[in-house]
């Protein structure tokens, strides 16, 4: 079975500042999405980003970006030029893409960010 | 556009009566719902994945009987939550998926309902 780590309960940035949230991720399969989901304290959840496995290049939205090592089974999110909007819960999340399995999200624990003026 | 309602925010009940939340997608058809469970400062837990028409699959350990969960048309999808006791007590959160959307087939999210059983 998928398992989602998030190794970091807590985080904090200085506005203007640049943070990076740590995930990682076990898998036998070759093939899968990865996201990053933002849930503020109106505990709406948001996509932030998102890596599909076969893709080697890094997905980048905005000041969002990831650092996606598939041997390592990491896939980091970078957050430059922290806003105070940016606090929240951020959950990594992987789903399969095998078609038998392919919607289910695998949420980690999450990363609650906190952004000081 | 892909905006997922849910009904109510915020529920609170006495033990032992049941409770509906219901799920909508406001301007797509979603064949796929999913039901999830989030307690206070933790992680978001799959229960059931709810397809229109059809019968939901739930997740291990999730009692089906307890979380009644019924996909009756392709833009709403509820859960009743039978015989409500204190444990039962979280914040439900449903997403809808948007067919036919590309590869990604992406979870939109219901902004919560919570849950407080007296």
């Amino acid at each position: 079975a998928q398992t989602v780590t998030q190794s970091q309960p807590e985080m904090s940035v200085q506005e203007a500042e640049t943070v990076t949230l740590s995930c990682t991720y076990d898998t036998s399969e070759s093939d899968y999405y990865l996201f990053w989901y933002k849930q503020p304290p109106s505990r709406q959840m948001i996509l932030v980003i998102r890596q599909e496995a076969y893709k080697q290049q890094n997905a980048t939205e905005n000041r969002f970006s990831v650092n996606f090592q598939k041997a390592a089974k990491s896939f980091s999110l970078k957050i430059s030029d922290s806003q105070l909007g940016d606090a929240a819960m951020y959950f990594c999340a992987y789903r399969s893409s095998r078609s038998y399995n392919t919607d289910k999200l695998i949420f980690g624990t999450g990363t609650r960010l906190q952004v000081f003026p | 556009g892909a905006v997922v309602s849910q009904h109510p925010s915020w529920v609170i009940c006495k033990s032992g009566t049941s409770v509906k939340i219901e799920c909508r997608s406001l301007d797509f058809q979603a064949t796929t719902m999913f039901w999830y469970r989030q307690f206070p400062k933790k992680s978001l837990m799959l229960m059931a994945t709810s397809n229109e028409g059809s019968k939901a699959t739930y997740e291990q350990g999730v009692e089906k009987d307890k979380f009644l969960i019924n996909h009756a048309s392709l833009t709403l999808s509820t859960l009743t939550v039978t015989s409500a006791h204190p444990e039962d007590s979280s914040f439900y959160i449903c997403s809808a998926r948007v067919a036919g959307r590309g590869i990604y087939n992406e979870q939109f999210f219901g902004p919560g309902t919570r849950l407080t059983v007296l």
